[in-house]
């Protein structure tokens, strides 16, 4: 299986603040890497998918890049409804799996 | 507008087979393949298999000894069986459609998810 490894696990920051969580694999995976946001209670959305392409409606402030193994997503300027919990995941082979998740909580 | 809507016991008893229905709208079931993910209660996200109309199926490893998929094209539903439970097995039952741009797959449509606590 290929492991999702995200830094930090969680993250304060402030209205307004540029927020960047990181994702490695524990192997290359190409562009095959997409970002899903989830909210308490509330089942996950997707972000950015191929690494950095934007999924249709999500804000342009969220953006990833990134290829092969290390993968970031960045958020320019951190809104109220962005504190949330996100996820990094892998679609380059079965099982697919995820990151551990990065809490984003309110400073 | 796609929607995908999951049901299904709330408790299911240790040792028994847990069995949970998801229900597909606004789009074709034939057209994609379809995943069910699961979060125990505080943790993280785990993908459990997915399921294509064709009949394939890929699993997860580490549940493929106690999993089975199936799909009802006419009732535009996708079935999950999970046998032998334990309280490990108590999760948030997600079903999610896998979209697919340019051999890209994502998750890109969720279902609301639905809680299952194993316990006596």
């Amino acid at each position: 299986d290929i492991q999702m490894t995200q830094s930090p696990s969680s993250l304060s920051a402030s209205v307004g603040d540029r927020v960047t969580i990181t994702c490695r694999a524990s192997q290359s995976i190409n562009r095959y890497l997409n970002w899903y946001q989830q909210k308490p209670g509330k089942a996950p959305k997707l972000l950015i998918y191929a690494a950095s392409s934007l999924e249709s409606g999500v804000p342009s402030r969220f953006s990833g890049s990134g290829y092969g193994t290390d993968f970031t997503l960045t958020i320019s300027s951190l809104q109220p409804e962005d504190f949330a919990t996100f996820y990094c995941q892998q679609s380059y082979s079965n099982p697919r799996t995820f990151g551990q998740g990065t809490k984003v909580e309110i400073k | 507008q796609v929607q995908l809507q999951e049901s299904g016991p709330g408790l299911v008893k240790p040792s028994e087979t847990l069995s949970l229905t998801c229900t597909v709208s606004g789009d074709s079931i034939s057209a994609y393949y379809w995943s069910w993910i699961r979060q125990p209660p505080g943790k993280g996200l785990e993908w459990i298999g997915n399921m294509y109309y064709s009949g394939s199926t890929n699993y997860n490893p580490s549940l493929k000894s106690r999993v089975t998929m199936s799909l009802d094209t006419s009732k535009s539903q996708i079935s999950l069986r999970l046998s032998s439970v334990t309280a490990a097995d108590t999760a948030v039952y997600y079903c999610a459609r896998d979209g697919s741009w340019r051999g890209y797959y994502t998750f890109d449509y969720w279902g609301q998810g639905t809680l299952v606590t194993v316990s006596s």
